[in-house]
């Protein structure tokens, strides 16, 4: 089963519009974090925001927002006010306790990611 | 200003020519790994570590090597490259091995195993 499920392929949205990426995850912990990263074109990976499991406030940076539904297991990234340099590659992460899975600990699992367009 | 650096950022190599990957990291963070990225199949970890000299297998170790001899750096290692190894390999590194705990990406090292 996957952990992490990003079910957008890809999204476009018009400049300056608010978006929101899609993801759920799967987990028997009860603490784990949940992050998103930001891929360009050019490659690099840009962590965005996080999420802890305890925290029940909704998480805020900037124009990225996390939309975090404990019990639906979701966390969605709500993007405000999109820019044109907002076009990338989105993935979810979750970060699980120390015997995540038994074989390997702290790693990050990625979904498959979310190609963002954004249309001027 | 904190970051992770990896070295080189592009190769092309041939297939069994001994290769080394540089990471660093000027964070002070004890916890280190790399990762490959692959279309289709996502990231895997390939192995870790959670302080000097203490090194793990990721999901995909197979034809890699790490070592941890201090702290601030973490060498991926191809003895033997093969095509199959040809990726996208990141170095990220986090405070420590808390879930909590955002792991920092370097900007990435381009793979051609020809």
């Amino acid at each position: 089963a996957q952990k992490i499920t990003q079910t957008q392929p890809g999204m476009f949205v018009q400049e300056k519009e608010a978006v929101t990426l899609d993801c759920t995850y799967d987990t028997s912990d009860q603490s784990y974090g949940l992050f998103w990263y930001k891929q360009p074109s050019s490659g690099e990976m840009i962590f965005l925001i996080y999420q802890g499991s305890y925290d029940e406030q909704n998480a805020t940076e900037g124009r990225y927002s996390l939309n975090f539904q404990k019990a639906r297991k979701s966390a969605n990234l709500v993007i405000s006010a999109s820019q044109l340099g907002d076009s990338a590659m989105y993935f979810c992460a979750m970060r699980e306790g120390l015997r995540a899975g038994g074989t390997s600990y702290g790693k990050l699992t990625f979904g498959q990611g979310t190609i963002l367009t954004v249309h001027p | 200003e904190a970051q992770v650096t990896q070295n080189p950022r592009y190769l092309i190599t041939v297939t069994g020519k001994k290769l080394t990957v540089t990471c660093s990291q000027n964070m002070n963070h004890e916890y280190m790994s790399w990762y490959r990225q692959d279309p289709g199949l996502g990231l895997r970890q390939i192995y870790y570590s959670m302080n000097v000299e203490v090194t793990d297998k990721g999901d995909v170790p197979e034809g890699y090597k790490v070592s941890r001899k201090e702290k601030r750096n973490f060498p991926l290692i191809l003895e033997s490259p093969s095509p199959n190894q040809t990726s996208l390999y990141f170095c990220a590194s986090s405070l420590s091995v808390r879930r909590t705990d955002t792991q920092y990406f370097g900007p990435g090292t381009r793979l051609t195993v020809l």
